[in-house]
């Protein structure tokens, strides 16, 4: 069974300048969360969809982050205009349901450097 | 405040040894607690799922156990082996309505020949 596919690995940008990152879930997974990982910290989630609609996405920085995931299945996150403290690995993950029901399957994340 | 609180510092241990990691909570009354193992360079992988009325749970050299009273969790690696080292996760299912996993920073284990 394919994981969680993520691009791209790495992207280094101007600050102020966009980006786009895209993932794949495992199929069939209802739910997709991106997160983002800064170094020495745990994941911090970003957004979570359920199918296709948004069930949380309070710690998104929504003047400049955004997501979105049509017809359910694949998703974008996309930063405009991007500062320094963007620099993170943007981590995808699904999962079959609701977290509560098991366990999450993460992609090899996006390593973002904003110069 | 709601803080989650894993070792900072790197644990080094001896191959062969239990490596034990620590988690502790204050504020939160998770319902589920998972633990991760995260690599250099990729994302989290899942370990081990605990509820909170288990007390431990097993799966081949790991244990984990889960003290509601305490608010910590134990993950515990037996026979331990250089493969083993890599950045251990915790993260506790809170059960608000958005079902969101609470991450802690993690703790990197290191085991030396």
């Amino acid at each position: 069974e394919a994981g969680v596919a993520q691009s791209p690995r790495y992207k280094i940008i101007e600050k102020r300048q966009s980006v786009a990152f895209w993932c794949n879930p495992i199929s069939g997974h209802a739910t997709l969360y991106w997160y983002q990982q800064i170094l020495g910290q745990g994941p911090k989630l970003l957004i979570q969809f359920q199918n296709n609609g948004v069930v949380d996405d309070s710690q998104l920085p929504k003047d400049r982050f955004s997501a979105e995931r049509l017809k359910g299945v694949d998703s974008t996150l996309k930063i405009q205009p991007a500062k320094l403290e963007d620099s993170a690995v943007y981590l995808c993950a699904s999962s079959l349901g609701r977290v509560s029901t098991g366990e999450l399957f993460f992609g090899e994340g996006s390593r973002l450097t904003v110069l | 405040s709601q803080k989650i609180e894993q070792n900072s510092e790197a644990l080094n241990i001896q191959e062969g040894k239990t490596a034990t990691l620590t988690c502790n909570y204050t504020n939160y009354s998770p319902a589920y607690l998972q633990w991760y193992r995260q690599d250099p360079g990729r994302g989290p992988v899942f370990l081990l799922l605990i509820r909170e009325n288990e007390k431990e749970k097993r799966k081949e050299r790991l244990k984990v156990t889960f003290d509601t009273t305490l608010k910590q969790s134990l993950f515990h690696i037996t026979a331990s082996q250089p493969a083993d080292s890599a950045t251990y996760l915790c993260a506790l299912d809170i059960m608000d309505s958005n079902y969101q996993l609470i991450w802690g920073a993690g703790t990197k284990l290191i085991i030396k020949p």
